[in-house]
């Protein structure tokens, strides 16, 4: 059974530090990684997806990697800002023997992020 | 496109009522999933639907729970005899296959958040 871990479970940084968000996994059979931003009360908004034979994506001022050997996935923020302020869940979805993929994504419990002026 | 739509957004009953939630996926989205995320933690995969057809069923979705999308397109999502353990939010996502160009990212609606007295 596949499990998602994210360290840590809260973050607290002033505006403009670099930081980085930590996510393993159990099962390195994995189909693809994503990364999501939840706002409170709200749904899920996706940030990045890493398909399993990409090692890293980018898009403006994130970046996830993704190390499938050992079970790991960063997502790096650059020049943080009050707006970033939410709960970062990362989800990875399964493969079967096959190779072909399952629908459902497996989420972490997430990290919430709290970026102060 | 107008994204995931749910309704309605917000549902409090009494333990023993039934509740039916809707879900309009992306237009052209054939792939339709249904989420459940009780606070604090990540969200938890229910069930799967490629086009009409559900292909895959977690071990949460007890015989209390039932989701249809009868057409392909609109999905629905019952349950009856609530209990006080069935509040949480509920989540649906759509997406479309991946395909050379595209990926398969999962798009998130705003949820419906179940309260049970």
């Amino acid at each position: 059974k596949q499990e998602v871990t994210q360290i840590p479970a809260a973050l607290s940084v002033p505006e403009g530090e670099n930081l980085v968000l930590n996510c393993s996994f159990t099962d390195s059979a994995i189909y693809n990684l994503q990364w999501f931003r939840q706002d409170p009360g709200k749904g899920l908004t996706s940030l990045l997806l890493i398909q399993s034979s990409q090692r890293e994506q980018t898009s403006g001022r994130l970046n996830a990697s993704l190390d499938k050997s050992s079970g790991r996935s960063t997502l790096y923020i650059a020049a943080s800002q009050p707006g970033d302020s939410a709960t970062y869940l990362c989800a990875v979805r399964g493969t079967n023997a096959g190779g072909t993929s399952y629908g459902k994504l497996t989420f972490g419990q997430g990290t919430i992020l709290t970026v102060h002026p | 496109d107008t994204g995931v739509s749910q309704d309605p957004r917000h549902k409090i009953t009494k333990r023993g009522q039934n509740v039916t939630f809707r879900c309009d996926p992306i237009s052209e989205h054939n792939r339709l999933y249904w989420y459940r995320q009780t606070l604090g933690q990540g969200p938890e995969f229910l069930t799967y639907f490629q086009n009409e057809a559900q292909l895959e069923k977690s071990r949460l979705l007890s015989d209390r729970f039932s989701a249809e999308r009868p057409k392909g397109s609109f999905s629905t999502l019952e349950i009856q005899r609530t209990e006080q353990g069935d509040s949480a939010m509920y989540l649906c996502a759509s997406s479309l296959p991946r395909l050379a160009g595209r990926t398969d990212t999962q798009y998130f609606g705003p949820g419906t958040r179940l309260t049970v007295l």
